[in-house]
């Protein structure tokens, strides 16, 4: 069935160091990326978006890109703020789906300290 | 503006109390979607309605039903509360069904069963 992974938390970073959430995903033919994060006492909102291979989605700074060859979406950012701290969920969305709905993985807590 | 709003913020029940959830989007959106996040923060659809029309219904007990008045309501009626029904549940909309189309999320309903 199709699914998502991602690295357990909590990331803990100081501020403006280098940040990696890695996801990987199992589905068949070419499913929709998402990365959604939720800051604290929030609802989830979206961060960046990429829907077929090669494409790089980005947003505040966040970057990920779509490798079919290796099943993975993975969240970077290149110096992250205290502002950052939240809970981030990679998410997919079947290519064929006719419902829009969202597979997510467990979600990966980041702590970033001043 | 609220996107997506959800009545109440918090609720706290007995067991075996009977209780609603609403959610509205002024959005304009024709499908609006049900999920229920539990205490690791795992996220899990529950329910979908694409103009008042039932789309997607997960293994969900009988106790959970859905009530879609117009295309800008969705409410949440749970009978015969559990424990186990503790959790936030998070209301959201689409501009429509299909792989693309980003998903609004409102602010979350914490359910706390004692």
């Amino acid at each position: 069935g199709n699914s998502v992974t991602q690295m357990e938390g909590p990331v803990t970073l100081s501020e403006e160091a280098f940040l990696t959430i890695n996801c990987t995903y199992t589905a068949t033919g070419y499913p929709s990326l998402f990365w959604y994060v939720q800051y604290p006492g929030e609802g989830l909102q979206l961060l960046l978006k990429a829907t077929k291979a090669d494409d790089k989605g980005s947003n505040k700074g966040f970057e990920a890109t779509y490798r079919k060859e290796t099943t993975s979406f993975h969240l970077e950012k290149g110096s992250v703020q205290v502002s950052d701290s939240a809970v981030y969920f990679c998410a997919l969305r079947r290519a064929s789906s006719n419902t829009g709905k969202l597979i997510f993985g467990q979600g990966t807590t980041l702590q970033v300290k001043p | 503006d609220t996107a997506v709003s959800q009545t109440p913020k918090y609720l706290v029940t007995q067991m075996g109390n009977d209780k609603s959830i609403k959610c509205e989007q002024n959005l304009g959106h024709d499908t609006m979607y049900w999920y229920k996040q539990d205490s690791k923060k795992f996220l899990k659809i529950m329910f979908s309605y694409n103009n008042k029309e039932l789309i997607i219904n997960e293994t969900v007990p009988n106790r959970f039903s859905p009530k879609s008045p117009d295309k800008a309501h969705l409410n949440l009626h749970i009978n015969s509360l559990e424990l186990g029904d503790s959790a936030v549940y998070f209301c959201a909309s689409s501009p429509r069904t299909g792989p693309y189309n980003e998903q609004f999320f409102g602010p979350g309903t914490r359910l706390t069963v004692l």
